[in-house]
């Protein structure tokens, strides 16, 4: 079974609008991390927002909020007022357990496509 | 500017040859390690390196070899490579006391003819 599923491979906004990228995820922990990270064409991997498990604040970091809704087992990307520079992969991924970052879990990830 | 340095960045390379991937972090940062990302595919971990002892190494081949000589620098050595290893090569970093984020490289693109 997939441990991260991120359901929409592409997705077009037109700019200025706000984007909501969608992930939900499988474990049976009660401690766990999730992660986005953002992919240019370029290649390098951007952290972008992290969210334990046992916060009780949805993260947030600048125009980046996460969406956590534990009981939906969800942790939906949320981009305020998209920038033509935001167009890229976008990927979810998860930390099984606590302290140990050699389990990432990764999502297959969604390509944001941002019209002038 | 990153602080988790790749080079190269673009590798074209026979099957016969041997090269090798460098990275290095500026992170004070006590663990590394290697990705693969191919096309279509979620990013697979290959090897991890905690305070230069190799903690994990996800079933692969022994044409990739990793070298951690120090905690700031991971080296993937390539050799008898095939056509399918054509990939982005992603180097990454983490405190190790945290678990809260991992840091990456720009990454390597290998292509294998």
């Amino acid at each position: 079974a997939q441990k991260i599923t991120q359901t929409q491979p592409g997705m077009f906004v037109q700019e200025k609008e706000a984007v909501t990228l969608d992930c939900t995820y499988d474990t049976s922990d009660q401690s766990y991390g999730l992660f986005w990270y953002k992919q240019p064409s370029s290649g390098e991997m951007i952290f972008l927002i992290y969210q334990g498990s046992y916060d009780e604040q949805n993260a947030t970091e600048g125009r980046y909020s996460l969406n956590f809704q534990k009981a939906r087992k969800s942790a939906n990307l949320v981009i305020s007022a998209s920038q033509l520079g935001d167009s890229a992969m976008y990927f979810c991924a998860m930390r099984e357990g606590p302290g140990s970052n050699y389990q990432l879990i990764w999502g297959a990830g969604t390509k944001l496509i941002i019209k002038p | 500017e990153t602080g988790v340095t790749q080079t190269p960045r673009h590798l074209v390379m026979g099957m016969t040859n041997k090269k090798s991937l460098k990275c290095e972090q500026h992170l004070g940062h006590n663990a590394m390690y290697w990705y693969k990302q191919s096309a279509k595919k979620p990013l697979e971990l290959m090897f991890v390196y905690s305070l230069e002892e190799r903690v994990e190494n996800n079933s692969v081949p022994s044409r990739f070899s990793p070298e951690c000589p120090n905690s700031s620098h991971l080296f993937l050595h390539l050799h008898t490579l095939q056509p399918e290893d054509s990939a982005l090569y992603l180097c990454a970093s983490s405190p190790q006391s945290s678990g809260n984020t991992i840091y990456f490289g720009e990454g390597s693109w290998l292509t294998v003819v």
